[in-house]
């Protein structure tokens, strides 16, 4: 079965700041890999879309990376924002189903 | 394109009792998809919907659990003789039958069992 890790869980930093938020997968048979957002309490914002034939993703201050045969992927983060705060959400694309990992929750802090 | 809708957005109901969400998804969508999320946790799959044939159900999806998708538009999600344990976010998402598309997800129904 599909296992997915975020890593940090949690993550504090200053405005201003770059980050990195990491997922790492077991199974390197996906489709694709998306990255979400969540706010408290509501539903989940796709932010990249990095389908399995790809390396990356750019959407703004944000790029993504996906290394299929090493199962891991990153969501970089430039010029961070209070209003980045929230739950970041990576889930991999199985043949029907995506498979998440617990997500990391940011913290920006002003 | 109005998203993937779902409702009631809040339900708090007594243990023992029934509840069913419904969900409607970006026209034209033909997959759809439930899963159930509780605090901390990713969200984790219940069951998948191609048009109105219901292709894959999680382990999770207990036999209190039933869904139903008819004519393949909206899916109701209903729960029977609700459980303290089924206190929890359920989401549906939605996408077209291409593998690669993105998958949209609605702000889920909250459900409190008391």
């Amino acid at each position: 079965k599909q296992e997915v890790t975020q890593i940090p869980a949690a993550l504090s930093v200053p405005e201003g700041e770059n980050l990195v938020l990491n997922c790492s997968f077991t199974d390197s048979a996906i489709y694709n890999l998306q990255w979400f957002r969540q706010d408290p309490g509501k539903g989940l914002t796709s932010l990249l879309l990095i389908q399995s034939s790809q390396r990356e993703q750019t959407s703004g201050r944000l790029n993504a990376s996906l290394d299929k045969s090493s199962g891991r992927s990153t969501l970089y983060i430039a010029a961070s924002q209070p209003g980045d705060s929230a739950t970041y959400l990576c889930a991999v694309k199985g043949a029907n189903n995506l498979f998440f990992g617990t997500g990391t929750r940011l913290t920006v802090i002003p | 394109d109005t998203g993937v809708s779902q409702d009631p957005r809040h339900k708090i109901t007594k243990r023992g009792q029934n509840v069913t969400f419904r969900c409607d998804p970006i026209s034209e969508h033909n997959r759809l998809y439930w899963y159930r999320q509780t605090l901390g946790q990713g969200p984790e799959f219940l069951t998948y919907f191609q048009n109105e044939a219901q292709l894959e159900k999680s382990r999770l999806l207990s036999d209190r659990f039933s869904a139903e998708r008819p004519k393949g538009s909206f899916s109701t999600l209903e729960i029977q003789r609700t459980e303290q344990g089924d206190s929890a976010m359920y989401l549906c998402a939605s996408e077209t039958s291409y593998s690669g598309n993105t998958i949209y997800f609605g702000e889920g129904s909250w459900l409190t069992v008391v």
